[in-house]
């Protein structure tokens, strides 16, 4: 049974802190990491999709790091704001037809 | 941009009843898939397909589900005899098929939430 992990399971931040939270997951058989937000009531949306060992991605204040040697995976939110309250969602992709495996995902809270 | 649209948002049905999840994934895509997530658990794979045939199915996916592209647009999740347990919120999902398989993001659905009572 493949395991992919994440923690913390829930957030609770101020309104300008940073954050992080971290996905780990089998380093061996890599092909790649995917991050999804998840807001309530929404449809999943992809975030990024690593494949590189080392590899860093940014996309407006959140950014993401990969160590594929280790198997962990860390998402950054610089400055969080109320709008980036959601679940984070890491999974690793397995298999012929390349189905993700999720894990618990990170609930995150930024109040004001 | 592009949406994977689902219906009905919510269905509430009978124990025993049969429901149909339906989904219309983006146009170009080429797989497609159906996860759900029980309340508290994680998002489950549950089967996908391909080429109009099922490329992978988890042992969730048993006699009672089927799937379906019938008119090359609708992509469909029938459960055939629902029990309490199939309560949950059900995602269709859909991605190309260029390049490296495992680094094509999937764009999901919004959601059938199933209430089965």
């Amino acid at each position: 049974i493949l395991n992919v992990e994440q923690s913390p399971q829930s957030l609770h931040v101020q309104e300008g802190d940073s954050t992080n939270f971290t996905c780990s997951f089998p380093s061996s058989n890599f092909y790649a990491l995917h991050w999804y937000r998840w807001e309530t009531a929404k449809s999943p949306e992809a975030l990024f999709v690593m494949t590189l060992n080392g590899d860093e991605k940014k996309k407006g204040r959140i950014s993401a790091t990969l160590n594929t040697k280790e198997g962990y995976s860390y998402l950054y939110i610089k400055g969080s704001q109320p709008e980036d309250s959601a679940t984070y969602l890491c999974a690793f992709p397995t298999g012929t037809a390349s189905k993700l495996t999720f894990g618990t995902g990170t609930r995150l809270q930024v109040t004001l | 941009e592009p949406e994977v649209t689902q219906t009905p948002s919510h269905q509430v049905t009978q124990m025993g009843q049969e429901v149909i999840l339906r989904c219309v994934p983006i146009s170009n895509h080429l797989y497609f898939y159906w996860y759900r997530q029980i309340l508290g658990q994680k998002v489950e794979f549950l089967v996908s397909f391909y080429n109009n045939e099922i490329s992978e199915k988890s042992e969730i996916f048993d006699d009672q589900f089927s799937v379906e592209r019938p008119d090359g647009s609708n992509f469909t999740l029938k459960i055939r005899s629902t029990k309490l347990e199939d309560s949950a919120m059900y995602f269709c999902a859909s991605r190309t098929g260029t390049g490296v398989s495992g680094a094509n993001v999937l764009t999901f659905g919004a959601g059938s939430r199933l209430t089965v009572l």
